[in-house]
């Protein structure tokens, strides 16, 4: 069974718009990653941010975490459209690479 | 460094047949863990191995079996294939506590 609930489920941009996708979880947590999934192949590792981190960058991407309320959002800044994917966070339970993933956000960007 | 390679690429099986995939792990990986992903769905966690020895389980059927070799290759059997079992098959290895490193994927179709 999915781990929990990603929103929105769609989401269509223009290019240099910003995306912000949310995740929202059942269980305590190690850690929560992000993926992106182009044209259901392989998963690209985006970022990691731990149960005691509250935010982390990594070039156009920003993760939040929020244990209190199990939620965790990702922005994408100045999308182009080779953003265009599906992405996916994923919960670590004990820290044993064993994730559990959501069910995704498809985001398109328009040229 | 090579990646993450499975095979084969796609393959066709009948209801009830049986088919093996295969994962060649991520230069000094030592874990590999094997996920379906159905479609439109988010990836689901089959099992893992570490060290030639199964390190967890999610919650799939005994027909779903697993292998790991010396060189840290796995394979994923599935016996009985059924209709439901269609889906990206997809490998991911990982050394410690560092992400998996996801490879491409296996499309199965079971007519």
């Amino acid at each position: 069974s999915q781990q929990g609930e990603e929103d929105p489920q769609a989401l269509s941009i223009q290019e240099g718009e910003n995306a912000t996708m949310n995740c929202s979880y059942k269980t305590s947590i190690n850690n929560l990653q992000w993926y992106r999934q182009n044209s259901g192949r392989g998963l690209v590792h985006l970022i990691l941010i731990r149960s005691n981190e509250r935010e982390k960058h990594s070039g156009r991407l920003r993760v939040t975490l929020d244990t209190s309320k199990k939620s965790s959002s990702l922005l994408i800044t100045a999308s182009r459209a080779a953003d265009t994917a599906s992405y996916f966070c994923a919960t670590d339970f004990q820290n044993t690479g064993k994730l559990i993933f959501g069910q995704g956000t498809t985001l398109q960007v328009k040229p | 460094e090579t990646g993450v390679t499975q095979s084969p690429t796609h393959l066709i099986k009948t209801r009830g047949q049986q088919v093996t995939l295969r994962c060649s792990s991520q230069s000094g990986h030592n874990t590999v863990s094997w996920y379906q992903q159905a479609l439109g769905q988010g990836p689901q966690f089959i099992f893992q191995y570490y060290r030639e020895e199964e390190n967890g389980r999610g919650n799939f059927p005994p027909r779903f079996s697993g292998l790991q070799f010396p060189n840290y290759s796995s394979e994923l059997n599935v016996n009985a294939l059924e209709l439901d079992d269609s889906a990206l098959y997809l490998c991911a290895s990982s050394l410690g506590t560092a992400p998996p490193v996801f490879g491409p994927g296996t499309r199965l179709t079971v007519t």
